[in-house]
């Protein structure tokens, strides 16, 4: 079945730096979209993406839609502390009315560099 | 964004009882919603799909006795975790379709525990 590819596993950041992260696949997705989980949360959609392509940015967050339908990247800019958290991918393959299930990615983990 | 209410948000149980999850769509309708089980560390596991007005779609390998999935109207839809385990421990997540394609917005979820 379709999987995705999500990377990395995890991660340390250091208040400041920016952050990237991405997601690849062998099917294409017509839709890309990236989630936030907080511990013991339900995920929050912070970038929907539809088309190939498509640069989109919410506040200090940025993601592509990839030119090939396969594949996604998340930016983070200057990070924050409560940038931390569990960030999921997730490639959609419904169009319009038929919004299929998500596939999801395995999570990347964000946490503050000790 | 939409808002999806899970209810409760942790339950403890014992052994052999039953315990629903509601999930409520609470500024727009949701035709369909998705249930999701997280185990610790974990990514989502789709468990069914729930259809208003007919029967749910369970995944491969999901118990459609043991987790009775009732989608009753537009705005609620509910999950019970019949003759629970110690082993159905876990984080329950629903999901409810929102207007843009393959948009989902998640409720907040559910930690049972089967004690």
């Amino acid at each position: 079945g379709q999987q995705l590819n999500q990377s990395p596993q995890s991660m340390f950041i250091q208040e400041g730096e920016d952050v990237s992260m991405n997601c690849t696949s062998s099917s294409i997705f017509n839709t890309w979209l990236w989630y936030k989980q907080d511990p013991g949360e339900g995920p929050v959609l912070l970038i929907a993406l539809y088309k190939a392509g498509e640069l989109t940015s919410n506040g200090r967050l940025t993601a592509q839609f990839g030119i090939t339908r396969k594949d996604s990247f998340l930016n983070i800019s200057a990070s924050i502390p409560s940038d931390v958290g569990i960030y999921f991918c997730a490639g959609g393959v419904g169009r319009g009315g038929s919004q299929g299930n998500l596939i999801f990615g395995k999570g990347t983990k964000l946490s503050v560099k000790p | 964004g939409a808002v999806v209410s899970q209810h409760p948000s942790r339950v403890i149980c014992k052994s052999g009882t039953s315990v629903k999850i509601e999930c409520r769509s609470l500024d727009f309708q949701a035709t369909t919603m998705f249930w999701y089980r997280q185990f610790p560390k974990k990514s989502l596991m789709l468990m069914a799909t729930s259809n208003e007005g007919s029967k749910a779609t369970y995944e491969q390998g999901v118990e459609k006795d043991k987790f009775l999935i009732n989608h009753a109207s537009l705005t609620l839809s509910t999950l019970t975790v019949t003759s629970a385990h110690p082993e159905d421990s876990s984080f329950y997540i629903c999901s409810a379709r929102g207007s843009g394609p393959g948009e989902l917005f998640f409720g907040e979820g559910s930690r049972l525990t089967v004690l």
